[in-house]
């Protein structure tokens, strides 16, 4: 069965990187993208960009660009989200899910707090 | 840059009866539009995508209609496992950036 495991909740500091892993099980990992979602506390849901695990193509969402980083490792079938310069309003909930523009399986999420 | 709505922000609804979501997109999106399910601490479920197709395992009573800017969900006849919020999303003209609706909370009337 497919699944997605993500790391575990992290406490970041302002101004530090946190980077959240996402790996994946029970299909051809090259053959999917892998898209990060993620939810800030009682908000919606923010798309953040996608990876093709096939060549390492990225897309990132524009809020983003800069400080982002999508990452996959095929050897491994993990895919990465690094964000630097983490801000308060990077607190939230991140999600990896596979597919491009539909995401029909999703990881467990993985709670990123940033505060001093 | 397409920018989603979703209305209700809230839905009332008794188990039992139908629900009506809607979602409108800023400019035509053509089918490219999805729905998600969202349960307190859980990750969001695919429930339709291509405005209308169900996803693999979801029931007959979740259908979707609609196309260009304006969609619907309807749950035909609202059971206790479907009390959630529902999130439309886009995705027109794919790498285009994707965009989600702020959500619609079906609660227990």
């Amino acid at each position: 069965q497919v699944q997605l495991v993500q790391s575990g909740a992290e406490v970041k500091k302002p101004g530090a990187s946190v980077k959240v892993s996402c790996k994946a099980s029970g299909y051809t990992f090259t053959s999917y993208g892998i898209s990060w979602v993620r939810q800030a506390p009682g908000q919606g849901l923010e798309w953040m960009g996608w990876i093709s695990a096939y060549n390492g193509n990225t897309n990132y969402a524009q809020k983003l660009q800069g400080r982002v980083t999508m990452t996959t490792d095929t050897s491994t079938s993990t895919a990465y989200m690094e964000l630097r310069s983490l801000r308060s309003d990077d607190t939230a909930v991140y999600y990896c899910a596979r597919g491009y523009e539909v995401n029909d399986y999703w990881g467990q999420g993985t709670l990123v707090t940033v505060s001093s | 840059e397409i920018v989603m709505t979703q209305s209700p922000a809230t839905l009332s609804v008794s188990p039992g009866e139908r629900a009506t979501l809607s979602c409108r997109a800023s400019q035509s999106v053509s089918s490219n539009l999805a729905w998600y399910q969202q349960k307190p601490g859980q990750a969001p479920r695919l429930l339709i995508y291509g405005a209308s197709t169900r996803a693999t395992g979801i029931p007959a009573r979740f259908s979707g209609s609609g196309s260009g800017t304006e969609f619907t969900l309807t749950i035909s006849s609202l059971q206790s496992e479907d009390f959630a919020v529902y999130y439309c999303q886009q995705y027109n003209n794919w790498p285009s950036p994707i965009a989600f609706g702020p959500g619609t909370k079906v609660d227990i009337k």
